[in-house]
């Protein structure tokens, strides 16, 4: 019950192409969804989050679309360019426990 | 000027040794927190400390101990080294703890390396 599930594992895309990133848990408790972005050589840096009372939240070209009923939410990474290749992680939040997926390690090809 | 500073960035050395890692957040926050990311990119949480008092207690062997002096300070220390201790482990901070929108601020890790 205290799973994220995070899928691909990998992903490989064309520029300009957008990747989707899948991510689905099971306890209902979780009451915030972040998703953290690292590059080689770097710690995991916040990217973009939801509550569960919105359905999608838009920064950039960063997009979370988020299903309450499913259980699950993805990122879409609008117009990707290969600066945003990098590994992504969701996660799910409950007070001071954080529940993180597996990551996707993603590349855009230039 | 890094938010959350750990030192060293490299550490080689030879199992049975004992080793530590520094980190210092410079955040004003809470909360700090050691995780483990493996080979295969794995985040998993260790420890985490609100104002020097101990938190959470992930299924750790004892080996690894953690120190926290202050609220801007989290060590971790590690008795007798094995082979797969090897990872690089992350430092991190958040402003509170029990707040869920509350974002975990990472170091820039500390690869460990035991031959």
């Amino acid at each position: 019950q205290q799973q994220v599930k995070q899928s691909p594992q990998s992903l490989i895309v064309q520029k300009g192409g957008i990747p989707i990133i899948n991510c689905a848990y099971e306890n209902t408790a979780f009451d915030y969804f972040p998703w953290y972005q690292q590059f080689p050589g770097k710690g995991p840096a916040l990217l973009i989050a939801i509550r569960p009372d919105v359905s999608e939240k838009k920064e950039g070209r960063f997009t979370i679309s988020f299903n309450k009923s499913a259980k699950q939410f993805s990122l879409h990474i609008m117009d990707s360019q290969p600066g945003d290749s990098a590994t992504y992680f969701c996660a799910a939040n409950r007070d001071d426990k954080i529940i993180f997926g597996k990551g996707t390690r993603l590349h855009i090809l230039p | 000027d890094t938010a959350v500073s750990q030192t060293p960035k490299y550490l080689v050395t030879q199992m049975g040794n004992d080793k530590s890692i520094k980190c210092e957040q410079n955040l004003g926050h809470d909360t700090m927190y050691w995780y483990k990311q493996d080979s295969k990119k794995f985040l998993k949480i260790m420890f985490s400390y609100n104002n020097k008092e101990l938190i959470i207690n992930e299924t750790v062997p004892n080996r690894f101990s953690p120190k926290s002096p202050d609220k801007a300070h989290l060590n971790l220390h590690i008795n007798s080294l094995e082979l797969g201790d090897s990872a690089v482990y992350f430092c991190a901070s958040s402003q509170h703890t029990g707040a869920s929108s509350s974002p975990l601020h990472f170091g820039n890790g500390t690869r460990l390396t035991v031959t």
